[in-house]
């Protein structure tokens, strides 16, 4: 079964640095996501992305995170200069159409010291 | 969006059938009813989808009375590695599901 995949599953990095989040969506797949959970919090939207742009964006989206499709495979989730607070795991989901249901990839955990 | 309510916790055995019902008393009309599973440090993975009546696949069956107020995810002789958080979800279908909020879902502990 096709799979959305997530790299790296885990990246440390210092307040302030610049980290970007790779996953590789299903690949007939068109709507891409990224979600957040903070540990023992609940599963948080943070994007949504189709045909090259932001669909929707949650109010934790903010200026410092930003989304990009480089290529026909990858999907990206840039956070500018990462704070404390941004420690979480991310998961990169994907749907086929608007209403299928999401495909989500087993997460990159991120630790910000 | 419609809000869900469903039990923080379950306990259950090895081959037993488990019942979570979700409740959902503002659910508009076109809303579709989602169960998902997450496991420790993975992303949630889809189970089953609904809008009324019952639907089954080959992992649960999902019940939906008339009033569709609430739902019930069935897994039939659940085994350990069903242990797991399940989360309820109601979207509008055509909304996009970026629209999909998940709450604190439901934690089920599979004994031997």
């Amino acid at each position: 079964e096709p799979e959305v995949t997530q790299t790296p599953s885990h990246q440390v990095t210092q307040m302030g640095q610049e980290v970007i989040l790779r996953c590789v969506p299903i690949s007939n797949h068109l709507y891409f996501y990224w979600y957040r959970q903070i540990l023992g919090q609940k599963v948080e939207f943070l994007v949504s992305f189709y045909n090259n742009e932001i669909s929707e964006k949650s109010e934790i989206f903010d200026d410092q995170f930003s989304v990009e499709r480089p290529d026909g495979s990858n999907f990206t989730l840039k956070i500018r200069s990462t704070k404390l607070e941004d420690s979480a795991m991310y998961f990169c989901a994907s749907s086929a159409t608007e209403n299928s249901p999401l495909h989500f990839g087993n997460g990159t955990r991120l630790t910000v010291t | 969006l419609a809000k869900t309510t469903q039990p923080i916790s379950m306990d259950s055995y090895e081959g037993q059938e488990v019942n979570i019902t979700c409740s959902h008393n503002n659910i508009a009309t076109n809303d579709y009813i989602t169960w998902y599973q997450q496991f420790p440090s993975q992303g949630p993975r889809f189970i089953i989808q609904g809008y009324k009546t019952k639907v089954t696949n080959e992992v649960a069956s999902l019940f939906i009375p008339a009033d569709r107020k609430s739902s019930t995810l069935s897994l039939p002789r659940v085994s350990l590695s069903d242990t797991a958080v399940y989360y309820c979800l109601v979207s509008e279908r055509g909304s996009g599901y970026s629209t999909l909020t998940f709450g604190k879902g439901t934690m089920l502990l599979v004994s031997p």
